[in-house]
């Protein structure tokens, strides 16, 4: 069995400034994991994901993400946000095989204001 | 594009009435999911189907059933509405090989009344 902890259920921040969403998972086995966002009103959309590879992964709308291993983490970041980037986020994690199934955390409300 | 669509975005029923929550897809994926999101609480997962005909209960499959007589189309029923069924509910499609992510419907906010 896998889980997801967002830690932060709300994240303020200015417009222009850097901001980190946190994510942690726990895991047996190896996993995928995956940010995604979801707007006022609408479904979720894959901000990115990471299968293997690098640990650094960028994804749409300037957001990146870094696997940790050994921290089991998966921290979402964005350099400078804009307004438009208000929304809540979530973090995701499925095992590797092909019958896998996504366990997502709780969400993080990102609030971005002037 | 993968589009993902589901029959209503708000629906409003009365308690013990049998609602339908439909979902089709277009891009011909073998896997089906059903979630509902509540605040504070994320995206749980209610059940998922990864053939035409084949189901497996997710982590709260209690109050519903579901149904997948076509490839595109997987359906939610709740066979007697209740006020704890008031929530959003979210179809998502996933290719059965390839990368591993889900593409997500509008989502469909019904109340129970």
């Amino acid at each position: 069995a896998q889980s997801v902890t967002q830690l932060d259920s709300q994240v303020p921040v200015f417009e222009e400034a850097p901001v980190e969403l946190r994510c942690n998972y726990s895991s047996s086995v190896s996993v995928y994991l995956f940010w995604y966002v979801q707007y006022p009103n609408q479904g979720l959309q894959l901000l990115l994901k990471y299968l293997s590879g690098s640990t650094l992964v960028k994804g749409i709308n300037g957001f990146e993400a870094e696997f940790n291993k050994s921290q089991t983490s998966f921290h979402l970041r964005k350099p400078s946000v804009h307004i438009s980037d208000t929304a809540e986020y979530f973090c995701a994690v499925s095992n590797t095989g092909t019958a896998s199934k996504l366990t997502f955390g709780t969400g993080t409300r990102l609030q971005v204001t002037l | 594009d993968v589009k993902v669509t589901q029959s209503s975005r708000y629906l409003v029923k009365r308690t013990g009435e049998k609602v339908f929550l439909e979902c089709v897809q277009d891009m011909d994926h073998e896997n089906m999911f059903w979630y509902r999101q509540d605040p504070g609480l994320g995206l749980r997962l209610i059940y998922f189907s990864y053939d035409v005909k084949m189901k497996e209960k997710g982590d709260i499959p209690e109050g519903y059933s579901v149904s997948r007589e076509k490839k595109e189309r997987f359906s939610l029923i709740l066979e007697s509405a209740s006020t704890n069924q008031t929530s959003m509910y979210l179809c998502a499609s996933r290719p059965g090989t390839g990368g591993r992510e889900q593409y997500f419907g509008p989502g469909t906010r019904l109340t129970v009344t």
